[in-house]
C-alpha cells in the first residue's frame, strides 16, 4: 500500500542542538515534498518544498533533504530553541495530477 | 502575504443542526480551495477540493449532500455541515492556492481552523 510514515513518537531534544526529523514514504514519485509545522488547535504553516531533482533546501535554521532512492527526507533544525516545539508534517505530491497528501506529524518538544 | 482566514474559530452547536464555516484568502485570489478534517493526532484528510465557479470535487467515502461547498468568488469558499451529529466533531481546516496556477502544483496556504463541537 502506499504511505507516508514520520516519527510516531514524540521528539525532545535538549536547546541549542539539531533537531532530524524523518518522513518516508513507499510506492510513490513524488514531484515534491514539503514540510509544514502545525502548533496545537492552529492551521498548518508552510516551511520548506523540495522538488525531485533537488537533494537539499535550506531557509534560516532550516535544512531539508530528499533523497528518492531510499524514499525519504530528513527536516533538521539546527539551535534549536524551545519555540520550535510544535508538530512537523511531512507532505508529498504523489503524481503531477493527483493531490498532496500529508503524514500524520512528528511532535518535537525543544528542552531548555 | 498569503494569509488565510476562518470563522468562527470555534463552534458548539447541537445535533441536527447545520453549522456554515467561512475560509477567505485575504490577500490574494485563489480559484482553488481546499477542505480538510483533522481528528486528534492524526494527519490532514482532505474532504474536498472548491473551485471557483463550479462544483467541488469531493473525496470518496465524503458525503456533498452533509457537507456542502459553495465557492462564491475568488477569496471567499464556506463549508456547511449540515445535520450535524457527534461524529462529525473535529477539527476543520482549509487552505487555498494562490492564482490561476496549476492546482497541484503551488503551495497551500492554510487557514488557522475550525473547532466543531457537536453535542
Amino acid at each position: 500500500s502506499q504511505k507516508i510514515e514520520q516519527n510516531s513518537e514524540a521528539l525532545n531534544i535538549q536547546e541549542g542542538k539539531t533537531a532530524t526529523l524523518t518522513c518516508n514514504y513507499t510506492n510513490y514519485s513524488p514531484a515534491y515534498l514539503q514540510w509544514y509545522r502545525q502548533d496545537p488547535g492552529r492551521g498548518p504553516v508552510f516551511l520548506l518544498l523540495i522538488r525531485e531533482n533537488e537533494k537539499e533546501k535550506r531557509k534560516e535554521r532550516l535544512k531539508v533533504t530528499f533523497d528518492t532512492t531510499l524514499k525519504q527526507s530528513l527536516f533538521h533544525i539546527t539551535a534549536s530553541q524551545p519555540a520550535d516545539s510544535a508538530t512537523y508534517l511531512c507532505a508529498l505530491l504523489p503524481n503531477r495530477d493527483d493531490k498532496i497528501i500529508f503524514g500524520k506529524g512528528t511532535r518535537l518538544h525543544i528542552l531548555p | 502575504g498569503a494569509v488565510v482566514s476562518q470563522h468562527p474559530s470555534r463552534v458548539i452547536c447541537k445535533s441536527g443542526t447545520s453549522v456554515k464555516i467561512e475560509c477567505r484568502s485575504l490577500d490574494f485570489q485563489a480559484t482553488t480551495m481546499f477542505w480538510y478534517r483533522q481528528f486528534p493526532k492524526q494527519s490532514l484528510m482532505l474532504m474536498a477540493t472548491s473551485n471557483e465557479g463550479s462544483k467541488a470535487t469531493y473525496e470518496q467515502g465524503v458525503e456533498k449532500d452533509k457537507f456542502l461547498i459553495n465557492h462564491a468568488s475568488l477569496t471567499l469558499s464556506t463549508l456547511t455541515v449540515t445535520s450535524a451529529h457527534p461524529e462529525d466533531s473535529s477539527f476543520y481546516i482549509c487552505s487555498a492556492v494562490p492564482g490561476l496556477a496549476g492546482v497541484y502544483t503551488d503551495t497551500q496556504y492554510f487557514g488557522p481552523g475550525t473547532r466543531l463541537t457537536v453535542l
